[in-house]
């Protein structure tokens, strides 16, 4: 088993580009989140999915849209990136909700800068 | 205590001493304690997840307490080796979709 994967791993934007980064899981886990990592802070839920063809908005959704078409992938979009948005960003899965005692299952980050 | 709340941020010891530290979260609307341990370059790995006041739990050297009625957990690392340095994350869950994290204790570990 892969675990949780996330393409790309580092990424370099000019401000205004598009984006797309990719997280996949082949744990059949129903629940996927993105979040986002900055320095002195701690790991901030950017949006999440309960399950195929759902999405919801976490803490941090601005400038930031989400697609969960199959069940093992779960896409984070930049329409138009921002300096703000440069961060590191990891994915997790995990078999129940949050609120359980699931555990959830991290990808390997991707390190986006936006300059 | 309105965020989750770790303690110290990070620290240094020298291989063979025992540490501990701390993690304070609101103990209001608590379900469950979640802690992993976060190495450089790598993702969250998880070390336990408790529910109960009173739990306890053990991995090889490294074990964790909950009180849930003060809102704190403690990781205890007995024996610290080098393999053991990295960040420790706690966070909550509040029975809904999200997780509360806390910045992290950084742990080095020297031979």
């Amino acid at each position: 088993n892969a675990g949780v994967t996330q393409t790309p791993k580092f990424r370099v934007l000019k401000t205004g580009q598009s984006m797309t980064l990719l997280c996949a899981q082949d744990m059949n886990h129903e629940y996927m989140y993105w979040y986002r990592q900055d320095p002195g802070m701690g790991l901030r839920l950017i949006h999440y999915s309960v399950g195929e063809g759902t999405t919801a908005k976490g803490e941090v959704p601005d400038g930031y849209n989400v697609s969960r078409l199959k069940k093992q992938n779960f896409l984070l979009g930049l329409e138009s990136a921002a300096p703000s948005q440069t961060s590191v960003y990891f994915c997790a899965s995990s078999y129940g909700l949050a609120g359980t005692v699931d555990t959830q299952y991290f990808g390997p980050g991707t390190r986006l800068t936006v300059l | 205590i309105l965020n989750v709340e770790q303690s110290p941020q990070s620290l240094h010891v020298q291989e063979g001493d025992s540490t501990n530290f701390t993690c304070s979260f609101p103990s209001s609307n608590f379900y469950a304690l979640h802690w992993y341990r976060w190495e450089t370059a790598k993702s969250p790995e998880a070390l336990f997840v408790m529910t109960l006041n009173g739990d306890e739990k053990k991995k090889g050297r490294i074990s964790a307490t909950l009180n849930t009625k003060e809102g704190y957990s403690y990781l205890y690392i007995k024996g610290s080796q080098p393999e053991d340095s990295a960040t420790y994350l706690c966070a909550t869950t509040s029975g809904t979709y999200k997780y509360i994290f806390g910045t992290g204790t950084r742990l080095k570990v020297l031979a």
